[in-house]
């Protein structure tokens, strides 16, 4: 069955310092992988998403990830992390065939000053 | 483009009232949109789909009398949460997939509902 993990519930990081946000899934057929950020009371934005082609994925607000499929892992990642990037980040997961998206736990960034 | 709106953003109601939420893609035609659940500080749970001119279908566990979605037209989903009870207070989301360009579902600010 489709599922995905973001292992680490929460990420502290000061200012100015690189992230990685992890994502695994595991599924038996083709997937799309998305990852999307959440403000407080807000929508989900998207920040990049793997449809086909290039592995490294760039995004906004300069973040990227990589798309592994031996690894089965999307990870996020920024080389320099803003305080304004304090939020939530979700992954998911749509499997080639449906439209419908599994999303991870998420993962609660919070860049220090 | 691609923006999907909801209404209300938020909404107090008594228990035992219905309330109902409104999904709008404001710029596409939407001919899939989804409701998602979100308690605090956990993750977004599919409730349903709802395809346009069709029933909606459930997730399991989510039960259809309780979380009724109508799906009009292209544009407009509704999500209406009938008799409430404290228990569905929650953040729910709308999402809308553009039938042009395919996989990518774009997502509603959220309406949060608090039941008294």
């Amino acid at each position: 069955a489709q599922s995905v993990t973001q292992l680490d519930s929460q990420v502290p990081v000061f200012e100015e310092a690189p992230v990685e946000l992890r994502c695994n899934y595991s599924s038996s057929v083709s997937v799309y992988l998305f990852w999307y950020v959440q403000y407080p009371n807000q929508g989900l934005q998207l920040l990049l998403k793997y449809l086909s082609g290039s592995t490294l994925v760039k995004g906004i607000n300069g973040f990227e990830a990589e798309f592994n499929k031996s690894q089965t892992s999307f990870h996020l990642r920024k080389p320099s992390v803003h305080i304004s990037d304090t939020a939530e980040y979700f992954c998911a997961v749509s499997e080639s065939g449906t439209y419908k998206y599994i999303f991870g736990t998420g993962t609660r960034l919070k860049v220090l000053a | 483009g691609a923006v999907v709106s909801q209404h209300p953003s938020w909404v107090i109601c008594k228990s035992g009232t219905s309330v109902k939420i409104e999904c709008r893609s404001l710029d596409f035609q939407a001919t899939t949109m989804f409701w998602y659940r979100q308690f605090p500080k956990q993750s977004l749970m599919l409730m349903a789909t709802s395809n346009e001119g069709s029933k909606a279908t459930y997730e399991q566990g989510v039960e259809k009398d309780k979380f009724l979605i109508n799906h009009a037209s292209l544009t407009l989903s509704t999500l209406t949460v009938t008799s409430a009870h404290p228990e569905d207070s929650s953040f729910y989301i709308c999402s809308a997939r553009d039938r042009r360009i395919g996989y990518e579902q774009y997502f509603g600010p959220g309406t949060r509902l608090t039941v008294t």
